[in-house]
């Protein structure tokens, strides 16, 4: 089965303490894998793709087919960080995706 | 990125009654979806908007109580039909053009009474 496991509802850490949201996820095949971000009365919008490589607001996410991971890391949080973060896979260039159940990330002063 | 407009923002509507959304982008796009958003759960695909033809639905969801339009390639139109109070959901439209990622309207809180 295509799914998407988020296994943390909500993540609280302090200001400055490093931050990893975990994703894992299942596909028969090669997915895309991404990040989106959702602030507090803004609209959802990608954080990060796994094929662009690069690094946002000072996240980043690496690929690990073997552990069928997409971990989302950053090593200092900041305040401006606490949103809603949703990991989703698509078929190669479908763009529907799956989303995973969403992590709340609190950083706390 | 494109921009999505997503009307209304929020409605509440009495069971048994139908509301259509809409959805624009504001530039040509290839791909056009619809999600719904449970309260508490996470996004679930309802359907892509296939432009001049039927939609594509996925599993659990059906034509008749999801029907869809998209008549142009920046326009497309999401009907709940005969709602229930378990309709209550965030719908949301998503868009995406050649090769690049979905990108998502603020979307359509409904709530069904």
């Amino acid at each position: 089965a295509q799914r998407v496991t988020q296994p943390e509802k909500l993540l609280s850490v302090f200001k400055g303490a490093p931050v990893e949201l975990k994703c894992n996820y299942s596909y028969s095949g090669s997915p895309e894998l991404f990040w989106y971000v959702q602030y507090s009365r803004q609209r959802l919008q990608l954080l990060l793709r796994h094929i662009s490589r690069e690094s946002i607001k000072g996240f980043t996410a690496d690929l690990n087919k073997g552990e069928t991971s997409f971990h989302l890391k950053k090593p200092f949080a900041q305040e401006e960080d606490s949103a809603m973060y949703y990991c989703a896979l698509s078929g190669p260039g479908t763009y529907k995706y799956i989303f995973g159940t969403g992590t709340r990330l609190k950083v706390l002063a | 990125s494109a921009v999505i407009s997503q009307k209304p923002s929020r409605d509440i509507c009495q069971r048994g009654t139908s509301l259509t959304i809409q959805c624009q982008v504001d530039s040509q796009v290839t791909m056009m979806f619809w999600y719904r958003q449970q309260p508490g759960q996470s996004l679930t695909l309802i359907a892509t908007a296939n432009q001049g033809s039927e939609a594509t639905y996925e599993s659990g969801f059906v034509i008749d109580k999801f029907p869809i339009s998209r008549p142009n390639l920046t326009f497309s139109t999401l009907t709940v039909s005969n709602m229930s109070p378990e309709d209550s959901s965030i719908y949301l439209c998503s868009a995406s053009g050649v090769n690049t990622e979905a990108f998502f309207g603020q979307g359509t809180r409904l709530t069904v009474v």
